[in-house]
């Protein structure tokens, strides 16, 4: 069955430090692949997404390429704020449509420091 | 402003009672699902409906059912409450093309 793989939290860093948040997946098929953000006391938010290979996703500084060749999705930032400190969740859709169900990694604690 | 709105916050109930967690959203979606949220194990999928009186099991319905009578309201069902069903409960919404919707979940305890 399809499964994501998150790089193992949690992370921390200081202001202004480039982020890395790795996620690799496993799947039939060719999913669509997400980064959600939950912050403190809240449901999960759409960062960005990519429906097909080589796509890029961005938003608010963050980024990821969606590369079939080593099934992966890395989330990326130059330069991280403290309002990003939350948890991000790597997750792929069973099917094209962004609506279709959702399988969803382990998250990542990501703590920014002042 | 898309909505979906999880009837309680924090819930404590005792083992063996009955609970139900409601979800309503606005948005006129045809999708909805319930996820369970645990430290380490991210989320996992436990029943969806992608139509109304539609339900299908998602990774781990075990322990869990579902009511789906209204396109707007998914309620997910703990028939008879064990501690292991301490967890957050996350309810989402999606149609096809603008993706999936979350509630800002439920706390629930289990004692």
């Amino acid at each position: 069955g399809n499964s994501v793989t998150q790089m193992e939290g949690p992370v921390t860093l200081s202001e202004e430090a480039f982020l890395t948040i790795n996620c690799t997946y496993t799947a039939t098929g060719y999913p669509s692949l997400f980064w959600y953000v939950q912050y403190p006391g809240e449901g999960l938010q759409l960062l960005l997404k990519a429906t097909k290979a080589d796509d890029k996703g961005s938003n608010k500084g963050f980024e990821a390429t969606y590369r079939k060749e080593t099934t992966s999705f890395h989330l990326e930032k130059g330069s991280v704020q403290v309002s990003d400190s939350a948890v991000y969740f790597c997750a792929l859709s069973e099917g094209q449509a962004s609506g279709s169900r959702l399988t969803f990694g382990e998250g990542t604690q990501l703590t920014v420091n002042p | 402003d898309v909505k979906v709105t999880q009837s309680s916050r924090y819930l404590v109930k005792r083992t063996g009672e009955k609970v139900f967690l409601e979800c309503v959203q606005d948005m006129d979606h045809e999708n909805m699902f319930w996820y369970r949220q645990d430290p380490g194990l991210g989320l996992r999928l436990i029943y969806f409906s992608y139509d109304v009186k539609m339900k299908e099991k998602g990774d781990i319905p075990e322990g869990y059912s579902v009511s789906r009578e209204k396109k707007e309201r998914f309620s997910l069902i703990l028939e008879s409450a064990s501690t292991n069903q301490t967890s957050m409960y996350l309810c989402a919404s999606s149609s096809q093309v603008e993706g999936l919707f979350f509630g800002s979940g439920t706390q629930l305890s289990v004692l």
